[in-house]
Parts: structure tokens; sequence; C-alpha cells
């Protein structure tokens, strides 16, 4: 069983700032079969990458996936008022497929 | 749009059942694999179980099996979850989540409902 471990747990930015947050999994992730989504306090979560760096439609460009194999990062360039936010990567390479990290909080600093 | 709407949570006491409901609107229904997800309230994503597209593969996350089965009718949008001897553990808010892919499924996904709390107590 593929286990996604995140990091920093909570991440403290201003507006403006750059966000790197870390999907560290347990043994590799085949064909970067690893998303990202965002949720919001109260709603649903939202997928922003698939494949490890493509953007979901609608996705704004400031927010980009990188990496393979066992370490997975997203970045968003520069925070807007709106990104601050909970953040889970997501593996569907190898059984149980679906399985998520433990998110990362971005908040306001 | 694509929409999902769950429906048929509440509180109920441990031992007991209930059944969600998500209605989907805007898309192929019968085109796409669909999941259910829960979380636990201040926890993380606990994928809980799939049907394919046309109901005839269906998997569920060991918390959850031989307790909790997935179905779908293809002739109402419709997708449910009957949750059986309930637990304390179960507690959660479950979503009905779209596969992003056409007929089977992979297992991420583009399409969230808003959710339906679950509360599991005496």
């Amino acid at each position: 069983e593929i286990v996604l471990t995140q990091s920093p747990g909570t991440l403290s930015l201003s507006p403006g700032e750059r966000a790197t947050l870390s999907c560290r999994a347990s043994q590799s992730v085949s064909n970067n079969y690893l998303a990202w989504y965002q949720q919001k306090a109260g709603q649903a979560p939202r997928l922003l990458i698939y494949g490890a760096s493509s953007r979901a439609t609608g996705i704004p460009d400031r927010f980009s996936g990188s990496g393979s194999g066992t370490d997975f990062t997203l970045t968003i360039s520069r925070l807007e008022p709106e990104d601050f936010a909970v953040y889970f990567c997501q593996q569907y390479d190898s059984s149980p497929r679906g399985t998520f990290g433990g998110g990362t909080k971005v908040e306001i600093k | 749009q694509v929409q999902l709407v769950e429906s048929g949570g509440g509180m109920v006491q441990p031992g007991r059942s209930l059944r969600l409901s998500c209605a989907a609107s805007g898309f192929t229904f019968n085109n796409y694999g669909m999941h259910w997800v829960r979380q636990a309230p201040g926890k993380g994503l606990e994928w809980v179980a799939v049907i394919w597209y046309d109901g005839t593969n269906k998997y569920y996350a060991d918390s959850v099996k031989g307790r909790f089965t997935i179905s779908r009718d293809n002739s109402k949008n419709t997708l449910f979850l009957q949750m059986n001897s309930l637990r304390a553990e179960d507690t959660a808010v479950y979503y009905c989540a779209r596969d992003a892919q056409l007929w089977f499924p992979t297992y991420w996904f583009d399409t969230w409902g808003q959710g339906t709390l679950v509360t599991v107590s005496s």
C-alpha cells in the first residue's frame, strides 16, 4: 500500500508569496498517477492537478505540479487571497487506489 | 453544468442503517464510474467505494467492506450508498465524485458533490 506524506502540515504565508507543498510516497508512483486537490472551508475538494503536472480545466496557471517517483510538489507561484485552503495529494496508481495524503493547510501569515 | 447533489445524511444510532443518494446532472451519467469519498470531521479524505459505469463491478475500502453497498440507477441518473451496521467511526461528510475518465474508473475525481453529513451516535 502506498502511503502519502504531505509536508509541511501548515504553511503560513502572505498574499503574493510563493507556496511550495510536498507530497512524498512510500513507494514509487508509476506513470505519475498523482493528483492534487484544493479544499476550502466548508466546501468540497476541487481537482487542481492530475498526472502530477497537468492542470485541470479552469485552474489558473499560478498552480503547477511537478515530480515523479516518490517525490511530488505543488507550487503556487503567487498566492491570491482565494488560495488559502487545504491541499491534498492523491495517488491512483496502485491498490488500494485513490488514497490521499493527510493534507497541507496554507494559511494567511 | 455538471452537477452532483447528495442527500440522505443525518444522525443515526450505532448499528442502524442509512441510504445516501447522489443525483447527477449535466453529463451522460452512464458513461462514468462513480465513487463515494468521505471525510471525518477535521480529518483527511478517505475513498469509500466505486461502481463502474454500467454497475457491473463494485469495489470497497476495507473499512466498509461487507457493511456498505454502492449501486446506481442509470435510468434516473442517481448513485446510492447503502450503509448498514453503522459505527461511530463512520461519522463523516460523504461526497459522491465522478471519475475523471470515461468508462473504466481511474480513481481520480474531476467533479464532487457538496457532501452530506452522516453522524453515528447514541
